[in-house]
């Protein structure tokens, strides 16, 4: 069974550019998550998907970031502007849905340098 | 407030030392919690489940437990091949979504 897939793996840009990030998530999950993750701290979600309706998007900073899961399947996320303070691994999973919360699988993530 | 705490911050082993990691949260109405593996440049890899107080999961060295309060990850003789950052994740807030603790790193010394 093949896994979560994200690209790019590393992007570096300039405050104030966009950057989008690309995720594909296990074949069959209905719900996908974006998170955060700052070096050392633990990921920090940032919107939720199930099936292609936002369930969670409460921590999402809507000024600049968007995102969007087409179809039911892919799902992308953008910065627009960028600002330093958005260094960090972005971090596609995916889960099972049902009754009870199911375990998430991650991409490798995509770590992002802002200068 | 609902909160998920992880200790140690660091734990650095010798080869065959065993000791455990402790994940705790105010959760009230636990819908179970979850224990990651996630190695330097990689997403979380998922290890265990727990449901219930009282339950047990193995795997290899690795031993997670789950009360009313929190839950340990025992690891039996460690090896250095299990270095990693661990981390707890629990069920706060809607449906399907999860709050993950802050990780403990743990280096295992050959």
């Amino acid at each position: 069974e093949a896994g979560v897939a994200q690209s790019p793996r590393y992007k570096i840009i300039e405050k104030r550019q966009s950057v989008a990030f690309w995720c594909n998530p296990i074949s069959g999950h209905a719900t996908l998550y974006w998170y955060q993750q700052i070096l050392g701290q633990g990921p920090k979600l940032l919107i939720q998907f199930q099936n292609n309706g936002v369930v969670d998007d409460s921590q999402l900073p809507k000024d600049r970031f968007s995102a969007e899961r087409l179809k039911g399947v892919d799902s992308t996320l953008k910065i627009q502007p960028a600002k330093l303070e958005d260094s960090a691994v972005y971090l596609c999973a995916s889960s099972r849905t049902g009754r009870v919360t199911y375990e998430q699988y991650f991409g490798p993530g995509t770590r992002l340098t802002v200068t | 407030e609902d909160q998920v705490t992880q200790s140690p911050e660091a734990l650095r082993l010798q080869e065959g030392e065993s000791s455990s990691l402790n994940c705790s949260y105010t959760v009230s109405g636990l819908r179970g919690l979850f224990w990651y593996r996630q190695d330097p440049g990689k997403g979380p890899e998922f290890l265990f489940t727990l449901y219930s107080a009282g339950e047990e999961k193995e795997k290899e060295r690795l031993k997670a437990t789950l009360t009313k309060k929190e839950s340990f990850l025992h690891i039996t003789a460690p090896k250095p091949e299990d270095s990693a950052t661990y981390l707890c994740a629990v069920p706060i807030g809607g449906y399907q979504k999860v709050t993950f603790g802050t990780g403990t790193k743990l280096q295992v010394i050959p």
